[in-house]
């Protein structure tokens, strides 16, 4: 099993391009999260899916939309990148349980926008 | 809201040092508590979880124990190798939540 993974790992924009991040996972998992990685910030998520169809706002939505057209799949657009959103960006999947599910993250996308 | 709070870094030990990262939690009711550790230029992966008050997460050397009282989640090793170099983040999540709360990460450099 490949886990999670994402396309591509690196990437520089100019301000005002668009892209879209990939995310795929082969774990059959139903829930999956776009997280950014900031210097001295942590992990903040983006934007999250529970399910094949769905997604939801994270805690710093704002600039990002985000697909899940396939359950494996999670895309995360940048429609008009800024400087401001130079991050390592980061995917993770987990399956669907009552009590906490383990997380299993993606190795990142480091994104440079000029 | 539920926030993490964990001592800032970068903390630099030698080889076969003792580690205590400090983490302390924010959260109404019974939160779940972890630690996550990211290698340099990888993803991150979990390290030890608790579930509930008085649980001791354990994995490779690594300890938590979950405290209630004092809502803390520190993290300890007895006797760390220049493998451990990484950084570490706590992280919270509540009441069967999808969503994960972060802290803002150690760095942890071991020399040899």
């Amino acid at each position: 099993n490949a886990g999670v993974t994402q396309t591509p790992k690196f990437r520089v924009l100019k301000t005002g391009q668009s892209m879209t991040l990939l995310c795929a996972q082969d774990m059959n998992h139903e829930y999956m999260y776009w997280y950014r990685q900031d210097p001295g910030m942590g992990l903040r998520l983006i934007h999250y899916s529970v399910g094949e169809g769905t997604t939801a706002k994270g805690e710093v939505p704002d600039g990002y939309n985000v697909s899940r057209l396939k359950k494996q799949n999670f895309l995360l657009g940048l429609e008009s990148a800024a400087p401001s959103q130079t991050s390592v960006y980061f995917c993770a999947s987990s399956r669907r349980e009552r009590s906490y599910n383990e997380q299993f993250f993606g190795p990142g996308t480091r994104l440079t926008v000029l | 809201g539920n926030s993490v709070t964990q001592m800032e870094g970068p903390v630099t030990l030698s080889e076969e040092a003792f580690l205590t990262i400090n983490c302390t939690y924010t959260a109404t009711g019974y939160p779940s508590l972890f630690w996550y550790v990211q290698y340099p230029g990888e993803g991150l992966q979990l390290l030890l979880k608790a579930t509930k008050a008085d649980d001791k997460g354990s994995n490779k050397g690594f300890e938590a124990t979950y405290r209630k009282e004092t809502t803390s989640f520190h993290l300890e090793k007895g006797s760390v190798q220049v493998s451990d170099s990484a950084v570490y983040f706590c992280a919270l999540t509540q009441g069967g939540s999808e969503k994960l709360v972060f802290g803002k990460g150690t760095k942890l450099t071991v020399n040899p």
